[in-house]
């Protein structure tokens, strides 16, 4: 079967740092995606991961431990912007996305 | 914006009708995807094609669902005798080419970029 798993809703305060975990059981693995989704616009794309270890784009990290089944985004400084729903998605065998049902990040003041 | 297209972007319809999405993938993109989504969750793999091919489809597709891909490049998604299940954003993804010689795990060809979406709202 096919398992993503990820917390619901997170809040944040301005300024600060998150992190949003998510595990994964899928028959197949060939890296793993995070996107970001504000309320009625489509996915975009963060960042990926196909090895263990932790990459860094800006204020956007992401790691990966494939023998855990785990990852994680890492957000620092927090601005209100990054309200939104950040996907958690395994790339599989085949070319698709097996998305996590979303975390839902607010960022207060 | 990242490339991709899709129309219309909102569509309401009444139980029983037949309706058609379309989606304009980034140019250079042979692969596309569609996926749907309902609210408070991720997006559902649906299908998807490379090149004119459609490769796999979920057993979400009921025999109501048909996409083609005829000439490669521009896709559409149809839905005979909606039912208020359906009731969903449906997305549409593209990815860059598989490229022979190039590591699999290339982020250049397995980053998939989504179009807006096409609200589906059925009475």
């Amino acid at each position: 079967g096919q398992n993503i798993d990820q917390p619901t809703e997170m809040t944040a305060t301005e300024g600060a740092i998150v992190q949003i975990n998510c595990t994964y059981q899928t028959s197949g693995f060939n890296g793993l995606f995070w996107y970001q989704q504000h309320a009625g616009e489509a996915p975009t794309f963060l960042s990926y991961n196909v090895l263990d270890g932790l990459e860094e784009k800006g204020r956007f990290s992401s790691f990966l431990s494939r023998s855990k089944g785990y990852s994680y985004l890492l957000l620092k400084e927090l601005q209100m912007k990054d309200s939104a729903s950040y996907l958690c998605a395994v790339y599989n065998q085949g070319g698709k996305l097996i998305f996590g049902q979303g975390t839902e990040l607010s960022v207060k003041p | 914006d990242t490339g991709v297209s899709q129309d219309p972007r909102h569509k309401i319809t009444k139980r029983g009708q037949n309706v058609t999405f379309r989606c304009d993938p980034i140019s250079e993109h042979n692969r596309l995807y569609w996926y749907r989504q309902t609210l408070g969750q991720g997006p559902e793999f649906l299908t998807y094609f490379q090149n004119e091919a459609q490769l796999e489809k979920s057993r979400l597709l009921s025999d109501r669902f048909s996409a083609e891909r005829p000439k490669g490049s521009f896709s559409t998604l149809e839905i005979q005798r909606t039912e208020q299940g359906d009731s969903a954003m449906y997305l549409c993804a593209s990815s860059l080419p598989d490229q022979s010689g190039t590591n699999p795990y290339s982020k250049r060809t397995d980053t998939q970029y989504f179009g807006p979406g096409t609200r589906l709202t059925v009475l």
